[in-house]
């Protein structure tokens, strides 16, 4: 299974700035995904993020608030733009191997204030 | 994408076998049914995949009836450690959409 990596675990945040969150895997991985979790919730996927092509959106979510970069197989980063209160939350990111396996990073917790 | 239904919270005790339905009457033909288990402060764990009939691994069991509108993920004997949230999703992941379910949260006791 790959491991995935990200940073940072966590950060607290002044409202109206923006985080980038990186997530890092030790293998190559065609489709990469990230993901939104609030407390006690369950998890919302924000995009999928495929190497060489634009990221795609789930509804709710738009490029100007979460822009994705993925400028590899092994690498994406989410950035939490124009932060709110509302955006705190813990944000995953996760990798597909094999068709339909996914396999997690441990999350960042990020609080706005 | 089909919508899984799953009990919100299940209680066991430690060595007790524990079975936890999805019910998923919605699913596609190529959809599979995948769990996976999350403990606070971590992303969550692949536990078992399947498409139909039963499969088993060295942690669990995951029994499809034919017509594959539920599931039942089995833990034999379980633990303390087995205390967490287990989600049931499924879905085509390859095409790029895995929706998750609110979970089952399930709480071993001594």
């Amino acid at each position: 299974s790959a491991v995935i990596s990200q940073k940072p675990s966590r950060d607290i945040c002044q409202r109206g700035t923006s985080l980038t969150i990186q997530c890092q895997v030790d293998s190559q991985v065609t489709m990469m995904f990230w993901y939104r979790q609030q407390p006690g919730q369950s998890l919302t996927l924000i995009a999928t993020a495929n190497q060489g092509s634009e990221a795609t959106y789930e509804s709710g979510f738009v490029i100007d608030k979460f822009p994705i970069s993925r400028p590899n197989l092994t690498f994406s980063t989410l950035t939490v733009s124009n932060m709110s209160p509302e955006d705190s939350s813990i944000y995953l990111c996760s990798v597909l191997q094999g068709p339909y396996e996914q396999y997690f990073g441990p999350g960042t917790r990020l609080t706005v204030t | 994408l089909a919508k899984t239904t799953q009990p919100i919270s299940m209680d066991s005790y430690e060595g007790q076998e524990v079975n936890i339905t999805c019910s998923h009457n919605n699913i596609a033909t190529n959809d599979y049914i995948t769990w996976y288990q999350q403990f606070p402060s971590q992303g969550p764990r692949f536990i078992i995949q399947g498409y139909k009939t039963k499969v088993t691994n060295e942690v669990a069991s995951l029994f499809i009836p034919a017509d594959r509108k539920s599931s039942t993920l089995s833990l034999p004997r379980v633990s303390l450690s087995d205390t967490a949230v287990y989600y049931c999703l499924v879905g085509y992941t390859n095409a790029g959409k895995s929706t998750f379910g609110d979970g089952t949260t399930l709480t071993v006791k001594p």
